[in-house]
């Protein structure tokens, strides 16, 4: 039973134009949620998270936007450039005694062409 | 080196045989976890550490999994007859306080394990 779900395993954008990567979740208890960006051999770096206190968290060329009524993220990356091209996985966490223990998504190969 | 460093990068083995995957966390983190990725797969929590004790091993898939955490440093996962099944690359992340996974917690390149 995935509890994070990332239904676009590919994405293909242009450089400069606006990325948005998709996300859904089904455990209401989910209430901190974390982008993280991962390149061939690499382990996974953090990008961007929000809380779900809030609806939208920016960060440069990266925002995050939440709804959780709809139990559904985003990711918006604005401009894209050849860099970003990557697998963006989403996570979610339970805030308290356990919020270590990440539940990701499958991931989204994102490629952005020159 | 500055990073979490995991050895070795790649390991194949026999099914049957005994495994172990080494982390060495970022210098004074106290903070250690376990996750792995099977192909096709987002990461998944295998074992946290705070210290030297095991505080949540929930996510170890069965009694064949095992790790240590000896010094409060470098953790060791041993996998004890392995099966094709737990093919999958295996990664460590350490953060300086627990259970910081957000721009305080760093995950190391992984361990590529193939069980043939």
């Amino acid at each position: 039973d995935q509890q994070v779900k990332q239904n676009s395993p590919s994405l293909s954008v242009q450089e400069g134009r606006i990325s948005i990567l998709n996300c859904d979740y089904t455990n209401s208890m989910f209430d901190y949620f974390l982008w993280y960006k991962k390149y061939p051999a690499e382990g996974p770096t953090f990008l961007i998270s929000i809380s779900s206190i809030k609806d939208k968290n920016e960060d440069g060329r990266f925002t995050v936007f939440l709804n959780k009524s709809a139990k559904h993220l985003s990711l918006h990356i604005v401009p894209s450039q050849p860099g970003d091209s990557a697998v963006y996985f989403c996570a979610a966490s339970k805030s308290g005694g356990s919020n270590y223990k990440l539940t990701f998504g499958k991931g989204t190969l994102l490629t952005v062409n020159p | 080196g500055a990073g979490v460093s995991q050895t070795p990068s790649n390991k194949v083995t026999e099914k049957g045989k005994y495994v172990e995957l080494r982390c060495d966390p970022i210098s004074g983190h106290t903070a250690l976890y376990w996750y792995r990725q099977s192909l096709g797969q987002g990461p998944e929590f295998l074992i946290y550490f705070q210290g030297t004790g095991a505080a949540d091993d929930s996510g170890l898939p069965n009694d064949r999994f095992f790790a240590v955490r000896p010094e409060g440093s470098v953790s060791t996962l041993k996998i004890q007859r392995t099966e094709r099944g737990d093919s999958a690359v295996y990664l460590c992340a350490s953060s300086k306080h627990r259970a910081a996974m957000n721009t305080e917690a760093f995950f190391g390149q992984g361990t590529r394990l193939t069980v043939v």
